[in-house]
C-alpha cells in the first residue's frame, strides 16, 4: 500500500536561512512523486515532481528535491528562504498504478524576519 | 492560461440541507477530483471521475454523491449536510495517459454546517 509521511507539521526559519521539509513514502510499484505548495486562500499549486531518471529534480521558485529510493525519502529544500515561502506544503506519491494521489498531512512554514 | 473555477469560496449551510458543489475546468481534461482538505489530515480524496458519466470512490466516499454529466464539470452532492461535513473542498482535474500528469487544482469552497 502507498502512504506518505511528513515530519514536522510546522517549521520556522529564519529569512536567508536553508528551507528543509521532509518527505517519506512507500508504494508497492516505483512511485511517482510530487510537492505542491498552498498559499493562504488557494489552492495547491505544482512545486515539482519526479517521475523517472535524474533523482535531483529542480522547480520553481528556487525550490529542488531529491528522491533517494534507498532511503524512500522525496525530502524538499531551498538554500535561502524569502518571506514569501510562507506557506504550507504537501507531499504526495501515486497511488499504486492509478490516476490517484496519496497526499501528506503537511507541512506549514514560517519564514522569520 | 489554464484554469479550475468552483462555484463558491464561502458557503454556509443547515444541517439536512442538500448541498451542492460545482467545479468547471477548460484545459479538456479527462479526470476530475474531489478532495477534502482538514488540518492536520492533508487532502484525502472524495470520488475521482475518469470520463462523463463515470465515477470511483475515493477513500472517504460517505456522505457525498457526484455527477458528471459533461466532461468539463464535476459536481459534489450533500444529499444530507451534516456538522462534520464542515470543512475546505478542493477540486481537481488532470490530463489522462500518464500517471504522473500535474493535477491542477481550483481555489477552494470552505464548507460550513450549522
Amino acid at each position: 500500500a502507498q502512504s506518505v509521511t511528513q515530519l514536522g507539521s510546522h517549521v520556522s526559519v529564519s529569512e536567508g536561512a536553508l528551507v528543509l521539509l521532509r518527505c517519506n513514502y512507500s508504494s508497492s510499484v516505483p512511485p511517482y512523486l510530487f510537492w505542491y505548495v498552498q498559499y493562504p486562500n488557494q489552492g495547491l499549486q505544482l512545486l515539482l515532481k519526479y517521475t523517472t531518471g535524474a533523482t535531483l529534480v529542480k522547480g520553481i521558485n528556487g525550490f529542488e528535491a531529491e528522491f533517494k529510493k534507498s532511503e524512500t525519502s522525496f525530502h524538499l529544500t531551498k538554500p535561502s528562504a524569502h518571506m514569501s515561502d510562507a506557506a504550507e506544503y504537501f507531499c504526495a506519491v501515486t497511488k499504486g498504478r492509478t490516476y490517484k494521489y496519496i497526499f501528506g498531512t503537511g507541512t506549514r512554514l514560517k519564514v522569520l524576519a | 492560461d489554464v484554469k479550475v473555477t468552483q462555484s463558491s469560496r464561502y458557503l454556509v449551510k443547515r444541517t439536512g440541507e442538500k448541498v451542492f458543489l460545482e467545479c468547471v475546468q477548460d484545459m479538456d481534461h479527462e479526470n476530475m477530483f474531489w478532495y477534502r482538505q482538514d488540518p492536520g489530515l492533508g487532502l484525502r480524496l472524495i470520488y475521482f471521475s475518469y470520463d462523463v458519466k463515470m465515477k470511483e470512490k475515493g477513500d472517504i466516499p460517505e456522505g457525498y454523491s457526484v455527477s458528471r454529466e459533461k466532461k468539463e464539470r464535476f459536481s459534489l452532492i450533500l444529499e444530507s449536510a451534516s456538522t462534520n461535513q464542515t470543512s475546505m473542498y478542493l477540486c481537481a482535474s488532470n490530463r489522462a495517459g500518464e500517471r504522473n500528469n500535474e493535477q491542477f487544482f481550483g481555489p477552494g469552497t470552505r464548507l460550513t454546517v450549522l
